[in-house]
């Protein structure tokens, strides 16, 4: 049981360039969600879903898409990357009862460039 | 705008001491609130949660008090450790479509620094 892992750990990219971060659980959990986390700042919502072939848009989508085809792998694509999308992000999973919240993973630190 | 907050930016406590973290939301519907840990360079991990028809929820060391009243949520660590050191953050969770998980919000978090 690994839990929630994202790939890659760290990525420069330079503007224009595209991107899609990895996220994938095995615990067979229906919510998944990506969050970005800049400095001083709590995590922003990005796009969630609540289950297979179902995804929508949360605080901050602009710039960012989605799929989410099996219920284990949630990525996130960067269509034309920007310096504001330099941040950290997060990939989260949950039990659709909610219970102990939701898992993280270990997060992508991103810069663009 | 967020409707979750936190009251301070930082807290330092001494090791054995009690710490308390607070944080203030706006919005009424939330149904659920979770309190997590992140040490630097990790993800956010789980400290506890509360539903909004508990008041009370106490774990190991910690205790998360709910006033819907003036909607205040507070972390209470019991006998401060160094390791307890790092950012805490509220997150409230708007529930829809009846599930219990919706839209998770943060505050900007708190950072602990505790002092041998």
């Amino acid at each position: 049981n690994a839990g929630v892992t994202q790939t890659p750990k760290f990525q420069v990219l330079k503007t224009g360039q595209s991107m899609t971060l990895q996220c994938a659980q095995d615990m067979n959990h229906e919510y998944m969600s990506w969050y970005r986390q800049d400095p001083g700042m709590g995590l922003r919502l990005i796009h969630y879903s609540v289950g297979a072939g179902i995804t929508d848009q949360g605080e901050v989508p602009n710039g960012y898409n989605v799929s989410r085809s099996t219920t284990e792998d949630f990525p996130l694509r960067l269509l034309s990357a920007a310096p504001s999308q330099t941040s950290v992000y997060f990939c989260a999973s949950s039990l659709t009862t909610g219970a102990k919240g939701y898992t993280f993973g270990s997060g992508t630190r991103l810069t663009v460039v | 705008g967020e409707s979750v907050g936190l009251h301070l930016p930082t807290l330092s406590v001494q090791e054995g001491d009690n710490s308390i973290i607070n944080c203030a939301y706006s919005n009424s519907a939330s149904d659920y609130f979770i309190w997590y840990k992140q040490e630097s360079g990790k993800g956010p991990q789980f400290i506890i949660d509360i539903r909004s028809n508990m008041d009370k929820r106490q774990g190991q060391r910690v205790t998360v008090l709910l006033n819907k009243t003036v909607k205040h949520l507070s972390l209470q660590i019991a006998a401060t450790q160094p390791g307890d050191s790092a950012v805490y953050f509220c997150a409230e969770n708007i529930g829809e479509g009846g599930s219990t998980l919706g839209r998770l919000y943060f505050g900007r978090g708190t950072q602990l620094t505790v002092w041998p």
